[in-house]
């Protein structure tokens, strides 16, 4: 079936480094797409989104790619901080409702 | 604070047993959800309420049971509890997709380990 693509891999980065997070989805109905950062104990939090009629969004650090021919999202983290340590997720969207579907996570870890 | 929360954060059980679980939302939003997050970290919404009303029901056994006494609470009963339900339950509001945006607000979780 058709899914948001992620199985959880792990990212180690340095202190001040910039992250990139990588996502591929295979429903190119899919016209929105949001990230999600969720820490040790706690419920996902919304870092970002993007509408499928844009190919790029800024937000403060944080960076988010969208490129529907080849049906890729990446978040792009600038300056990591050890505050950014935490497991993030791509999710896809479409506009016939208000269903998520989410990928499989990433684990970022920040290096001091 | 405006938020969703949930209760309890922590279950333990045996299994066999009925157990519920609640959330409430202040957030003003009409559609709320209920999410299994297992031990990989996958997240699978399970259900979906608007305005009271079911919309989405994946494929969940029918021992889950969503209850939506009005649109700020969704709770979530499961009955006959096995071993396969531990895992982490979210829940989550959002405005309707008609409104233009899909952002979902999660709780923190309840975990559940059955025993």
């Amino acid at each position: 079936g058709e899914s948001v693509g992620l199985h959880l891999p792990t990212l180690s980065v340095q202190e001040g480094d910039n992250s990139i997070i990588n996502c591929a989805y295979s429903n190119s109905a899919s016209d929105y797409f949001i990230w999600y950062k969720q820490e040790s104990g706690k419920g996902p939090q919304f870092i970002i989104d993007i509408r499928s009629n844009m190919d790029k969004r800024q937000g403060q650090r944080v960076t988010v790619l969208l490129n529907k021919t080849v049906k890729h999202l990446s978040l792009q983290i600038a300056a990591t901080q050890p505050g950014d340590s935490a497991v993030y997720f791509c999710a896809e969207g479409r506009n016939a409702g208000n269903m998520l579907t989410f990928g499989g996570g990433t684990r970022l870890m920040v290096k001091p | 604070d405006t938020a969703v929360s949930q209760t309890p954060k922590y279950l333990v059980t045996q299994m066999g047993n009925d157990k519920s679980i609640k959330c409430e939302q202040n957030l003003g939003h009409d559609t709320m959800y209920w999410y299994k997050q297992d031990s990989k970290k996958f997240l699978k919404i399970m259900f979906s309420y608007n305005n009271k009303e079911l919309i989405i029901n994946e494929t969940v056994p029918n021992r889950f049971s969503p209850k939506s006494p009005d649109k700020a609470h969704l709770n979530l009963h499961i009955n006959s509890l096995e071993l396969g339900d531990s895992a982490v339950y979210f829940c989550a509001s959002s405005h309707t997709a008609l409104a233009g945006s899909y952002e979902q607000y999660f709780g923190p979780g309840t975990r559940l380990t059955v025993t």
